[in-house]
């Protein structure tokens, strides 16, 4: 079975801070890890996923992620947050034996002040 | 490509009753699934379908849950004698294959309140 932790529920920062939301997974498995965003009343958007190679996975909104097999986390980072990035992050899991479904972790909601 | 649409947006109904939700899929993905997002919690897998097939259901569809997809296109998800514990968003996503390298693309959700 497949598992998804996130450390932090909320993460309130300053706008042009970094920010760093924190997962961690367990899995029998090799496994794909992604990290997805949700807008206020929006669906789930894609912001990268790991398959293989590189640890360190570059997404979309200027948003990375860097995987530690040792440690099994994900960890997503941004240098410089903006008021747009408020939003809820989810960090999941998935794999072959898994049939490919996503298994989501509780989300962190990030909250940027101005 | 228009993405993955779902109808309706939002449902009230009232405990007891029957609902039934749509899903578009992208044009020509294969595989399309089912989640549901209870407040202030991630989303939580219910089932899958490969084109027409159902091929896994979650331990949390209980029998008032069905889901189809005929002909392998778009797919609805029926809950019968709604209670209040069904109070939700549910997701659709869609993705091209079962190769887990396929991005799974989702919908904007239906969320449904039980009253």
């Amino acid at each position: 079975a497949q598992s998804v932790t996130q450390l932090d529920s909320q993460v309130p920062v300053f706008e042009e801070a970094p920010v760093e939301l924190r997962c961690n997974y367990s899995s029998s498995v090799s496994v794909y890890l992604f990290w997805y965003v949700q807008y206020p009343n929006q669906g789930l958007q894609l912001l990268l996923k790991y398959l293989s190679g590189s640890t360190l996975v570059k997404g979309i909104n200027g948003f990375e992620a860097e995987f530690n097999k040792s440690q099994t986390s994900f960890h997503l980072r941004k240098p410089s947050v903006h008021i747009s990035d408020t939003a809820e992050y989810f960090c999941a899991v998935s794999g072959t034996a898994a049939g490919n479904k996503l298994t989501f972790g509780g989300g962190t909601r990030v909250l940027v002040k101005p | 490509d228009t993405g993955v649409s779902q109808d309706p947006r939002h449902k009230i109904t009232k405990r007891g009753q029957n609902v039934t939700f749509r899903c578009d899929p992208i044009s020509e993905h294969n595989r399309l699934y089912w989640y549901r997002q209870t407040l202030g919690q991630g989303p939580e897998f219910l089932t899958y379908f490969q084109n027409e097939a159902q091929l896994e259901k979650s331990r949390l569809l209980s029998d008032r849950f069905s889901a189809e997809r005929p002909k392998g296109s778009f797919s609805t998800l029926e809950i019968q004698r709604t209670e209040q514990g069904d109070s939700a968003m549910y997701l659709c996503a869609s993705s091209l294959s079962e190769a887990p390298t396929d991005t799974q693309y989702f919908g904007p959700g239906t969320r449904l309140t039980v009253l």
